[in-house]
C-alpha cells in the first residue's frame, strides 16, 4: 500500500538558518516523489519533483530509496518560505496510479 | 478560465441533505482527482479519473460518497445524507499525463462544506 508520512506537524526556524522537512514514504516498487506547497491565500503548487533533480526557490530533494525517504532542505530560510509543505507519491513513471499526499508540515520562519 | 474551477466555493447545509460539487478542469487534462482536506489536516485522497480508465474510487470513505465524470471535462463529487463529519474542505486537481510519468497537479479553491 501506499503511504507518505511526514513526521512534523509544525517546523518553526529563524531566518537565515538551514531547513529540513522530513518525508518518509513506503511503496514496493519505483515511485514518484514530490513536493507541493501552499502559500497564505494561493492554491497548492508544484515546488519540486524528485525525477527532475532540480532546486526550486533554493530547495533540494534527494529520494533516498535505502531510507524511503524524501526530505526536503534548504540550506537558509527566508521569511518568504513560511507555508504548508505536502510531501507526495504516485506509484511510478508507468503505472496509472492515483497521487497521495501526507498530513503536511506547516514551515514558520522567523524574523 | 486557465484554472481548475470549483463551484461552489461555500456550501452550508443540514445534516441528511444531499450536496453536489462541481470540478472544471482545465482544458485537455486527462486526469482529475478529488481530496477531502478536513481541518488541520492533511489531503485524504477520494478519487481519481485517468481519461477513459474505469476511476480509481478506493479513497471514498462511504457509500454516500460518489463521483461522476463526463469525457475528460466536468467532474462533480455527491455526498448523500451529509453527517457533520463530512465538513471539510473538497479539494479537485487535474492533469496532463504525459506518457508514463505523473503529471503537475492543478489544483482550484476548493469547496468548503459545512453540515450544521
Amino acid at each position: 500500500a501506499q503511504r507518505v508520512t511526514q513526521p512534523e506537524k509544525l517546523l518553526s526556524v529563524f531566518k537565515g538558518a538551514p531547513v529540513e522537512l522530513k518525508c518518509n514514504y513506503s511503496y514496493s516498487g519505483s515511485p514518484e516523489l514530490f513536493w507541493y506547497v501552499q502559500y497564505s491565500r494561493q492554491r497548492l503548487q508544484l515546488l519540486l519533483r524528485h525525477i527532475s533533480r532540480e532546486s526550486i526557490k533554493g530547495f533540494t530533494a534527494d529520494l533516498n530509496k535505502g531510507e524511503t525517504s524524501f526530505h526536503l532542505k534548504k540550506p537558509f530560510a527566508q521569511e518568504e518560505d513560511s507555508a504548508m509543505y505536502y510531501c507526495a507519491l504516485s506509484g511510478g513513471y508507468s503505472s496509472a496510479s492515483k497521487i497521495i499526499f501526507g498530513s503536511g508540515t506547516r514551515l514558520s520562519i522567523r524574523p | 478560465g486557465a484554472g481548475v474551477s470549483q463551484s461552489p466555493s461555500n456550501k452550508v447545509t443540514e445534516k441528511g441533505k444531499d450536496v453536489e460539487l462541481r470540478c472544471d478542469p482545465i482544458s485537455g487534462h486527462t486526469a482529475l482527482y478529488w481530496y477531502r482536506q478536513r481541518l488541520g489536516q492533511g489531503l485524504e485522497f477520494l478519487i481519481y479519473f485517468q481519461g477513459n480508465s474505469a476511476p480509481d474510487k478506493s479513497g471514498l470513505p462511504s457509500d454516500r460518497f460518489s463521483a461522476e465524470r463526463t469525457g475528460e471535462s466536468v467532474s462533480t463529487l455527491t455526498i448523500q445524507r451529509t453527517q457533520q463529519e463530512d465538513s471539510a474542505v473538497y479539494l479537485c486537481a487535474s492533469s496532463l499525463r504525459a506518457g508514463g510519468n505523473t503529471g503537475e497537479l492543478f489544483f482550484g479553491e476548493g469547496s468548503r462544506l459545512t453540515v450544521l
